[in-house]
């Protein structure tokens, strides 16, 4: 079973601050990673991939990977009362699923 | 079109009865998958279509769920004598390369789903 952990959450954060949001996964196989955002009632929306160990930055995004830990990290800097949504750690070897984690809720309090 | 579009949005259906839902990729795109989400849960992958052919059907919870793309682009998603534990929301993506794509910086889009509810 290829299991991807995200702590559900409510993360709450005030705006301006740097949200962390975190994903662990069992695959030492998995290549590709990635960070999707889903308001709720929407379809999940590309954020961030990464593909490499180290850090990926993306505007007010940053990925963090790091293989050795399985683990895999999104920062929203600035974050905005329009950030609040729930956060999908995506995780894939070279098949064709994308393995999802449940999501971490984020609430950006202004 | 430009996205990803789903028919149904809404469906209610009987425990037992038949339902299909319709997936119309983004135009061109290569891949269509299907992905199962609960209520509270991330999505969970069902199948997947290269074109017309299906590639991987592994996430298929049971031999009550079909899926076609006869002709490489729409497709539908079949459900026989639905049951309760079917309830979810019912998610099509497509991409332009084949697979994730990882590699490629392959973009997936999902479409905003098929909420199904069986009663």
């Amino acid at each position: 079973q290829k299991e991807v952990e995200q702590n559900s959450g409510p993360l709450s954060v005030p705006e301006g601050a740097i949200a962390s949001l975190n994903c662990t996964y069992s695959d030492r196989g998995s290549q590709s990673f990635f960070w999707y955002r889903q308001y709720s009632g929407k379809s999940p929306e590309l954020i961030m991939s990464i593909y490499s160990n180290g850090d990926k930055e993306d505007g007010r995004f940053t990925a963090q990977l790091n293989k050795a830990s399985q683990y895999v990290s999104l920062l929203i800097r600035d974050s905005q009362p329009s950030d609040s949504a729930t956060y999908l750690c995506a995780v894939t070897d070279s098949g064709y699923a994308l393995n999802f984690g449940k999501g971490t809720s984020l609430l950006v309090t202004p | 079109g430009a996205a990803v579009s789903q028919s149904p949005r809404y469906k209610v259906a009987k425990r037992g009865q038949d339902v299909a839902l319709r997936c119309d990729p983004i135009s061109g795109h290569v891949s269509l998958f299907w992905y199962q989400q609960a209520l509270g849960q991330g999505p969970e992958f069902l199948t997947y279509f290269q074109n017309e052919a299906q590639l991987d059907k592994s996430g298929l919870p049971s031999d009550r769920f079909f899926a076609e793309r006869p002709e490489g682009s729409v497709s539908t998603l079949k459900i026989q004598r639905t049951q309760q534990e079917d309830s979810a929301v019912y998610l099509c993506a497509s991409s332009p390369s084949p697979g994730t794509g990882a590699a490629l910086g392959n973009t997936i889009y999902f479409g905003e789903g098929s909420w199904l509810t069986v009663v």
